[in-house]
């Protein structure tokens, strides 16, 4: 069964510093990966997501991530946090060997970014 | 180009009543899924319908629960007889329907409050 777990509910880091989002996959087979973004009230805004090829994605707001194939890990990274990061995270997942279109959702990381 | 909508953006309901939730996919956009996040919980896959077919319902609840997206007008999740339980924010997305790597994009969502 398709799994993502965000072992981090909550990530707290100073404005100016560099930020890591962590999320960790179980697919049967070779996953797609994305990372989304929800502000207060708002719907969920794509950031990037992992295809095939670099295992470095690079997307919007300076946002990247680096898939990890051993260690099942897609964890988002950006080097200079900006207080207006702060917002919920979300890891997904699609298994492209099922050929499904169902995704699954970790259960979101809330990022704090401190001035 | 306008993105998902959904309306209405908030619904009260009391208990024992039906709440129909709407959804205009993007345009060109033919794939439709709806999604349920709970407070403080991430988003769980309820249903994906083309154009007058669902294609996975696996997420939905078995009873009081149904969507549907018609030839002509928006996609609609429709809950009766609403428990307090059913309340939730209730989020659209869309995509084009062409491969499982695509990117979904998403409405406001519709937060739904079940008195």
């Amino acid at each position: 069964a398709q799994s993502v777990a965000q072992p981090e509910d909550q990530v707290n880091v100073a404005e100016g510093n560099p930020l890591t989002v962590k999320c960790t996959y179980s697919v049967s087979g070779n996953p797609y990966l994305f990372w989304y973004v929800q502000y207060p009230n708002r719907g969920l805004q794509f950031l990037l997501k992992y295809i095939t090829g670099d295992n470095l994605v690079k997307g919007s707001y300076g946002f990247e991530a680096e898939f990890n194939k051993s260690q099942t890990s897609f964890h988002l990274k950006k080097p200079s946090a900006l207080v207006s990061d702060s917002a919920l995270y979300f890891c997904a997942v699609r298994d492209r060997n099922t050929g499904g279109f169902k995704t699954i959702f970790g259960a979101g990381t809330r990022l704090f970014v401190k001035a | 180009n306008a993105g998902v909508m959904q309306n209405p953006r908030h619904l009260v309901r009391r208990r024992g009543q039906e709440a129909r939730l709407r959804c205009s996919p993007m345009k060109g956009h033919s794939h439709v899924y709806w999604y349920r996040q709970l407070p403080e919980e991430g988003l769980k896959f309820m249903v994906y319908l083309q154009k007058e077919n669902i294609i996975d319902e696996s997420g939905m609840p078995k009873e009081r629960f149904s969507a549907e997206f018609p030839k002509e007008g928006p996609s609609i999740l429709r809950i009766q007889q609403v428990v307090r339980g059913d309340s939730a924010a209730y989020f659209c997305a869309s995509s084009d329907g062409t491969s499982p790597q695509e990117t979904q994009y998403f409405g406001p969502g519709t937060r739904l409050l079940v008195l």
